[in-house]
């Protein structure tokens, strides 16, 4: 069965420092996987996607991720960090079961961005 | 308006009562989906549905009844409230069900049982 987990719970950066938010899948093949955002009190936005083209992934905003089978690992990066990227982040694999593909959430990791 | 929307934004309601959000969608999507989102938990699946009159249970249905009568609506039923059910909930829809595909999410609606 699909899942992930987000290794980390909690991040705290400084402002134009890097970041990294960890995430780690589990799949019966090879997967699709995706990372959402969620800012304060809005809606999941999806930041980028990998679907077996290339393992790096660019996505909204300086975002990317890099999708390793050999670790089983889709780790969100960005150079530096801006105070409008504090938020919450989501690593989701699709599950494929049924004929119906369905998203799998990993637990959340919070980024908070200090000046 | 375009998108995806939920109403009521924020309800409050007392154990045992019966509560309906609605979901609204105009992209014609074939794919609708609820979630619940509660702290630890990241987002879990309650029901989705693959057309209108076809829907199926996900990962927490329990306490749960949905309906998809039209494509572009997407009702969530609690039944009887229980304080358990206090959480943020979030529609979803999806043209396709190929993969890759993503899903595109509603603003949520804030619930709390008292």
């Amino acid at each position: 069965a699909q899942s992930v987990t987000q290794l980390d719970s909690h991040v705290s950066v400084s402002e134009g420092t890097p970041v990294l938010l960890r995430c780690n899948y589990s799949s019966s093949y090879s997967p699709s996987l995706f990372w959402y955002v969620q800012h304060p009190n809005k809606g999941l936005q999806l930041l980028l996607k990998y679907t077996s083209a290339a393992t790096l992934v660019k996505g909204i905003n300086g975002f990317e991720a890099e999708f390793k089978k050999s670790e089983t690992s889709f780790h969100l990066t960005k150079p530096s960090a801006h105070m409008s990227d504090a938020a919450e982040y989501f690593c989701v694999v699709n599950h494929f079961s049924g004929g119906y593909n369905k998203l799998i959430f990993g637990a959340g990791t919070r980024l908070a961005v200090h000046p | 308006d375009a998108g995806i929307t939920q109403s009521p934004r924020y309800k409050i309601t007392e154990t045992g009562r019966q509560v309906t959000l609605m979901c609204h969608q105009t992209w014609s999507h074939s794919y609708m989906f609820w979630y619940r989102q509660d702290l630890g938990h990241g987002l879990r699946l309650i029901y989705y549905s693959a057309a209108a009159d076809i829907t199926d249970k996900g990962e927490v249905p329990d306490g749960y009844v949905v309906s998809r009568s039209k494509t572009e609506n997407f009702p969530l039923t609690l039944e009887s409230a229980t304080r358990s059910q206090t959480s943020v909930y979030f529609c979803a829809s999806s043209e396709s069900p190929g993969d890759p595909y993503e899903q595109y999410f509603g603003p949520g609606t804030r619930l709390t049982v008292t």
